[in-house]
């Protein structure tokens, strides 16, 4: 059974610039979150998706997107990069919605000069 | 206001000693709870999870609590290691304004010296 696996592992961006970062979910996993976790803080909440559709949204400006795919695997776009955009993404995946608690991936280091 | 509150920030202790993490959130309708563990520039690492019609969970020398009424939990870490030092993290699980979102806490970082 493979674990959640993110892709790249580091990239760096300039300002203005967009950027798709992706996740493959864990072996029967149906859901789908991504988080955004600056230096020294908690991890925010970007949106869930759950079978393709998204059913939940933290409170990131409409720049930030996503998708997920039939095989449950998932993108997040950020469109114009802004420097405050650096930080660790993380997604993680879960069976059914949360129920039985999530899984994480070892998230994407993004930096924006 | 903060959603979930994570006391204390920061922990130093000598190895052995009995520890208890806390975790405060405001919104007593959570789904769960889970406490994670990151180590630094890491992913997060789940620990234990407690639905909102249990009481507590354990595994090893955690044991972790839940007490929706007075919107608190605990994580108990017994016979600490130096192996156990990293930032632990709680998140609850709600459905609310916006559907379903996930609340984390900054953190407790704890230092375990041999």
């Amino acid at each position: 059974e493979t674990g959640v696996t993110q892709s790249p592992t580091h990239l760096i961006k300039t300002r203005g610039q967009q950027v798709t970062l992706r996740c493959s979910s864990q072996s029967g996993h149906n859901t789908v979150s991504w988080y955004q976790q600056a230096l020294g803080q908690g991890p925010q909440f970007i949106f869930q998706y759950y079978r393709e559709e998204e059913n939940g949204r933290g409170n990131f400006p409409p720049r930030f997107s996503g998708l997920q795919f039939p095989n449950y695997s998932s993108e997040l776009n950020v469109n114009a990069l802004e420097l405050d955009d650096s930080a660790l993404y993380l997604c993680a995946s879960s069976a059914g919605l949360a129920n039985y608690g999530y899984t994480f991936g070892s998230g994407t280091r993004l930096t924006v000069v | 206001k903060q959603e979930v509150t994570q006391i204390p920030a920061a922990l130093s202790v000598p190895e052995g000693e009995n520890l208890v993490l806390n975790c405060s959130f405001t919104d007593s309708a959570i789904y769960n709870l889970q406490w994670f563990r990151q180590d630094p520039g890491k992913g997060l690492t789940s620990l234990l999870l407690i639905q909102s019609s249990q009481r507590e969970q354990t595994s090893g020398r955690l044991n972790a609590s839940l007490d929706k009424s007075s919107g608190r939990s605990t994580l108990y870490i017994a016979a600490s290691q130096p192996g156990d030092s990293a930032t632990y993290l709680c998140a609850f699980f709600r459905v609310g304004t916006g559907g379903f979102k996930t609340i984390f806490g900054a953190g407790t970082r704890l230092f375990v010296k041999a």
